[in-house]
């Protein structure tokens, strides 16, 4: 059965930082390109982030380019977020995903609010 | 980036009513259209992949149809536990995008 669980969330000041986690298990991890979902209080969905499998193709959303790095650590099983320079409209429900086309599987999802 | 405009924006009907919801992309997407339900708390649900393709376990009442810029999401006859809000989402062409989704509610 495959499992994501994100971890990392938390309240963070305007021009902050924060890593997010998502550990995955019940796939070959490797083998899967991944991706970040979010969801800011009563908006819609949005695509944020995307990494292939090996990790050398990496995607971004405008509203995170040069904010956000997507990383994976295969060896760990394991998806990473370093959201910087934090702003209030990043204040969001984090997914991560198994995918960026067909998502299968997503994590319950980590709440980031970003407040002073 | 391919803009996806969802309608209507809410729908409010009773249990056994058939609900359709549409998905317009701002250019062609080759079918590469999926439906997902989102139910609050929970993590989002795919239903329907590659415009018509119910995804395994998902109840047939649900269906796709569409092809080109247009596509059409249906539940033939409504379930209390269908209500949530649902998403149509693109990814013929990075960034993936999503309409901004449909909330269901029971009359």
């Amino acid at each position: 059965e495959v499992q994501l669980v994100e971890s990392g969330g938390g309240l963070v000041q305007p021009g902050g930082s924060l890593r997010l986690s998502c550990a995955a298990s019940g796939f070959t991890f490797s083998s899967y390109a991944m991706s970040w979902v979010r969801q800011a209080p009563g908006k819609g969905l949005e695509w944020v982030s995307a990494i292939g499998g090996s990790g050398d193709s990496t995607y971004y959303a405008d509203s995170v380019k040069g904010r956000f790095t997507i990383s994976r650590g295969n060896s760990k099983n394991t998806l990473y977020l370093q959201m910087n320079s934090l702003r209030a409209a990043d204040t969001a429900v984090y997914y991560c995903a198994k995918s960026y086309t067909i998502i299968r599987n997503w994590g319950q999802g980590t709440l980031v609010t970003v407040s002073s | 980036d391919i803009q996806m405009t969802q309608s209507p924006s809410s729908l409010s009907a009773s249990v056994g009513d058939r609900v359709t919801i549409t998905c317009r992309a701002s250019q062609g997407i080759n079918n590469y259209l999926n439906w997902y339900q989102h139910k609050p708390g929970k993590a989002p649900k795919l239903l329907i992949y590659d415009a018509s393709n119910l995804e395994t376990g998902v109840p047939s009442r649900f269906s796709g149809s569409g092809s080109g810029t247009d596509f059409t999401f249906t539940i033939s006859s409504l379930q209390p536990e269908d209500i949530a809000t649902y998403y149509c989402q693109q990814y013929d062409n990075l960034p993936p995008t999503f309409g901004q989704g449909t909330r269901l509610e029971i009359k």
